[in-house]
């Protein structure tokens, strides 16, 4: 499996502020993925990342508000911006996943805006 | 209907007994299914894949799948503390997509 290192690890932002996470994976991978976890609710997919092309975003997700960078084949970022008490979340990197393949997270991003 | 469900529990069993969790999807064409823990604060670990019907055996955890039913399960036998934690089952369509969709996660505590 990949070795998958997300940071910050946990951040308290002040609202209308922007906060970028970064995914760096130990080895070249097709997609990148995305997701949001809200407190004792589920994961639910933002974006997929491919390198080379705009993300792809999820109903409900646009890029003004989540954008999202995929220079190479190992790095993505994710931008919350603007932000708002409502974005107080986990946020996770996940590679794999793609064609029948398993997933594997890094080790997420505790957000919390104040 | 969710696409992915489980029953949020908590699941409380002895330690030593075994756990059982269940999870039901409502796409037929759900191809492979995934059984993750997640500790509180943590991030999700894979524990079992699955992809054809019947029984799938790691160690303590067996994965059981019924495509006619559209069910999978998760047993974890001698059951301990630490097992205690939220376990997500997530299903991908495959057929060249890679969407997974996650259940809400059943929470299991383990009773020493």
């Amino acid at each position: 499996s990949a070795v998958i290192s997300q940071k910050p690890s946990r951040d308290i932002c002040q609202r209308g502020t922007s906060l970028t996470i970064q995914c760096q994976v130990d080895s070249q991978v097709t997609m990148m993925f995305w997701y949001r976890q809200q407190p004792g609710q589920s994961l639910t997919l933002i974006a997929t990342a491919n390198q080379g092309s705009e993300a792809t975003y999820e109903s409900g997700f646009v890029i003004d508000k989540f954008p999202i960078s995929r220079p190479n084949l190992t790095f993505s970022t994710l931008t919350v911006s603007n932000m708002s008490p409502e974005d107080s979340s986990i946020y996770l990197c996940s590679v794999g996943g793609d064609f029948n393949t398993e997933a594997f997270f890094g080790q997420g991003t505790r957000l919390t805006v104040v | 209907q969710k696409e992915v469900e489980q029953n949020s529990g908590p699941l409380s069993v002895p330690e030593g007994a075994i756990a059982s969790l269940n999870c039901t999807y409502s796409d037929r064409v759900s191809q492979s299914f995934f059984w993750y823990r997640q500790y509180s604060g943590k991030s999700p670990e894979l524990i079992m894949s699955i992809y054809s019907n019947g029984d799938k055996e790691d160690g303590r955890f067996t994965a059981q799948l019924n495509k006619a039913s559209q069910y999978v399960s998760l047993l974890i036998r001698d059951s301990q503390p630490s097992d205690s934690a939220t376990y997500l089952c997530a299903v991908n369509r495959g057929s060249g997509t890679y969407k997974y969709i996650f259940g809400t996660g059943t929470r299991l505590k383990v009773l020493a």
